[in-house]
């Protein structure tokens, strides 16, 4: 059965602080990874990885794919409380998509 | 350029009714899905309809069903509602199927009791 799993559930850290979420998937005929972060209600696009060791940057936020691990990491630098939001990470084959659970990061002032 | 929005916010229905979900999608994409994301949950791909015609499926029953429409936008459709089926349901449109970006809506809260 395709999946994919988040960790951790949830995260509390302290502004400044550097964060590591990770996502693993067993998808097959996998072809991309997204990465979103849930605020209220609409889940945005953070990151669309398709090709493996190649990092996408985007200000404090990083993330890279790793398909022989089946995995990937988002990468959050002196965090902010704007951050704080639930992380969900999507597998995606042509017409199938599976979201993780999502991380939920708390970030305190 | 306008964004996804979904109607209504907000739904109450009672257990063995009918409903109806509707979804605009962004201007110039072809391509919507909807996603059913229960309390603490990651959102589940209910299908996707591409250029009017279902494009995949997720493991979701029969009673579940869409419409694509020619301007794109969207209904989803729920028979015969169960308890279970409260959650929030979101679309989201993208430029094509396959490897593009999704924008989702903010979603329609269905209560069912």
């Amino acid at each position: 059965e395709d999946k994919v799993v988040q960790s951790p559930l949830s995260l509390v850290v302290h502004e400044g602080d550097t964060v590591t979420l990770n996502c693993s998937y067993e998808v097959t005929n996998f072809r991309s990874l997204l990465w979103y972060k849930q605020e209220k209600k609409a889940p945005t696009f953070l990151f669309m990885l398709t090709s493996s060791g190649i990092e996408k940057k985007s200000g404090r936020l990083s993330s890279i794919l790793d398909k022989k691990e089946l995995s990937s990491i988002l990468n959050i630098t002196a965090t902010q409380t704007g951050d704080s939001a639930i992380y969900l990470c999507e597998g995606r084959t042509g017409n199938q998509f599976y979201f993780g659970t999502g991380t939920s990061l708390t970030v305190i002032p | 350029e306008t964004g996804v929005t979904q109607s209504p916010t907000h739904l109450i229905k009672t257990r063995g009714q009918q409903v109806t979900l509707r979804c605009s999608s962004q201007s110039g994409h072809n391509t919507v899905s909807w996603y059913q994301q229960a309390l603490g949950q990651g959102p589940q791909f209910i299908f996707q309809y591409y250029r009017e015609e279902e494009n995949g499926r997720g493991n979701f029953p029969p009673r579940f069903s869409g419409l694509q429409f020619p301007n794109y936008s969207s209904e989803l459709n729920v028979n015969a509602l169960e308890l279970d089926d409260s959650a929030l349901y979101l679309c989201a449109s993208s430029l094509a199927s396959g490897s593009y970006e999704q924008y989702f809506g903010p979603g329609t809260r269905l209560t069912v009791t």
